[in-house]
C-alpha cells in the first residue's frame, strides 16, 4: 500500500492564481481530511469528508474548496491564492470511528 | 482560544533518560487522545493513544497517562534515544470524530548523545 499519497511536494503560486493539491489514500478509509501547519502552530482543520459526496468545513475553511467524488481522492481547491494562504498542507485519512488518522508527506506552498 | 495546550515549545534530554512531554485540554467533550510525532519535510506519524475510559496506555517504550479531572495527559519516552528526536503533537477528538482531530502546538524534543 502507498498509504496517503499528495501532489505536488512544493508549489509557487502568485498572488490571485487558483491550483489544486492532490490527495489520495488507497487504504479503503471512509474519512479524509485536509490540514495546514504555520510556524509555531499545530495542525488546524480545513475540511474534512466522511465519505464519497460528503464534506464539511473545519476550523479554517476560508479561501478552500474540496469534494470527495470517489473514497480514494480527496483534492483541495484554492480558488484565488493569498499570501496567508503561504503553508504547509497535510491530507489524511482514518477508518470510521475511533482510531488514528494516517497523514501524507504534505505539499509546500508558497504564495507571493 | 486554544483546546488543546503544549506549554512547552522544546524540551532536551539525555540518551537514556527519560523524556516527558506533557499536553492540557480544555473541552470536556474530548474522548480519545493521540499523540504523533513528526520529523522535519514529513508528515506527522502515528505514535500512541488512548481512550478517556483508561488512565494509562503502554507500547514499548512509550506510555501515555491521562488524568481527567485535571484535563491533563503526558507521554513518557524511556529510555529516550536520539532517533526520538523529532516534534511531538498532542492532539484531541470526540465522539469517534477521527476525522476532526485537535491539534496542540507541538513540543520539540531534542535528545543528546
Amino acid at each position: 500500500n502507498a498509504g496517503v499519497t499528495q501532489t505536488p511536494k512544493f508549489q509557487v503560486l502568485k498572488t490571485g492564481q487558483s491550483m489544486t493539491l492532490q490527495c489520495a489514500q488507497d487504504m479503503n478509509h471512509e474519512y479524509m481530511s485536509w490540514y495546514r501547519q504555520d510556524p509555531g502552530m499545530g495542525l488546524r482543520l480545513i475540511h474534512y469528508s466522511v465519505g464519497a459526496g460528503i464534506t464539511d468545513q473545519g476550523e479554517v475553511p476560508n479561501g478552500y474548496n474540496v469534494s470527495r467524488s470517489t473514497t480514494e481522492d480527496f483534492p483541495l481547491r484554492l480558488l484565488s491564492a493569498a499570501p496567508s494562504q503561504t503553508s504547509v498542507y497535510f491530507c489524511a485519512s482514518s477508518f470510521q470511528g475511533s482510531g488514528e488518522q494516517y497523514f501524507g508527506p504534505g505539499t509546500r506552498l508558497t504564495v507571493t | 482560544d486554544q483546546q488543546v495546550k503544549q506549554n512547552s515549545p522544546s524540551l532536551s534530554v539525555q540518551e537514556g533518560r527519560i523524556s516527558i512531554l506533557n499536553c492540557d485540554y480544555t473541552n470536556s467533550m474530548f474522548d480519545y487522545f493521540l499523540w504523533y510525532k513528526k520529523y522535519p519535510a514529513e508528515g506527522p506519524t502515528f505514535l500512541i493513544s488512548i481512550s478517556s475510559i483508561k488512565d494509562k496506555n503502554e507500547d514499548g517504550r512509550f506510555t501515555v497517562f491521562l488524568n481527567k479531572s485535571a484535563k491533563h495527559l503526558s507521554l513518557h519516552i524511556v529510555p529516550s534515544q536520539p532517533g526520538d528526536s523529532a516534534v511531538y503533537f498532542c492532539a484531541a477528538t470526540s465522539g469517534g470524530s477521527n476525522y476532526k482531530l485537535t491539534f496542540g502546538k507541538g513540543t520539540l524534543l531534542t535528545v543528546n548523545p
